[in-house]
């Protein structure tokens, strides 16, 4: 299966503790996202990377947030100091861009419980 | 700036019955349209998108939807429900081709 991969599936942490996330895109695409759903949500924007650069961060990702996509392949959100309200499914995307709207594709998402 | 309203939180249908999950969108420039499913503990799968070409736009597993600007819709259908269709419905927009905006989503339920 080539298609976006996500690493932990379910993680419980306490809080205050720090979490880190990773994504695997699907290997050709330069495109890779990261979005928060909350349950009875649709999933809402973090950020997004053009290859390793970040291009956009939402106001909704606060400075406990921080994603890294170092080598323009695989990508780290890391949430520090955790807090019961980052309980939500960490969803990551990709995409190929070739200039115009492209599909993105979704991984099975990273289910966090903040106890 | 978009955004997508999606009417109807939870919708039933009787199995062979006609499905009809509503979208309606707001956006300033021609927008990109999608509808996506999710399965419980599952991440998104894309069924369909709209991207400018013809305004009626067939998906996978039989599901179709239908671009009316004058209404700013993209209603998803399907002429008959299968039980595997229940999941939770997701319309998106874009016009950007960077964030996608997501509406609340429709759990469809599909009664035997």
């Amino acid at each position: 299966d080539t298609g976006v991969s996500q690493d932990p599936r379910h993680k419980i942490t306490k809080r205050g503790q720090n979490v880190t996330f990773r994504c695997d895109p699907i290997s050709e695409h330069n495109r890779l996202y990261w979005y928060r759903q909350t349950l009875g949500q649709g999933p809402e924007f973090l950020t997004y990377f053009q290859n390793e650069a970040q291009l956009e961060k939402s106001r909704l990702l606060s400075d406990r947030f921080s994603a890294e996509r170092p080598k323009g392949s695989f990508s780290t959100l890391e949430i520090q100091r955790t807090e019961q309200g980052d309980s939500a499914m960490y969803l990551c995307a990709s995409s190929f861009d070739r200039g115009k709207q492209e599909t993105q594709y979704f991984g099975p998402g990273t289910r966090l419980l903040v106890l | 700036a978009q955004s997508v309203t999606q009417l109807g939180s939870h919708v039933s249908v009787s199995e062979g019955a006609l499905v009809l999950l509503r979208c309606n969108y707001s956006s300033s420039v021609p927008p990109y349209l999608f509808w996506y499913v999710q399965y419980p503990n599952q991440g998104l799968q894309l069924l369909l998108k709209y991207t400018s070409a013809a305004t009626l736009v067939k998906g996978i597993n039989g599901f179709e939807a239908e671009f009316k600007k004058s209404e700013t819709s993209f209603h998803l259908t399907k002429p008959s429900a299968h039980m595997s269709d229940a999941a939770e419905y997701f319309c998106a927009v874009s016009s950007t081709g960077n964030q996608f905006y997501f509406g609340t989503g429709t759990s469809l339920t599909v009664i035997p």
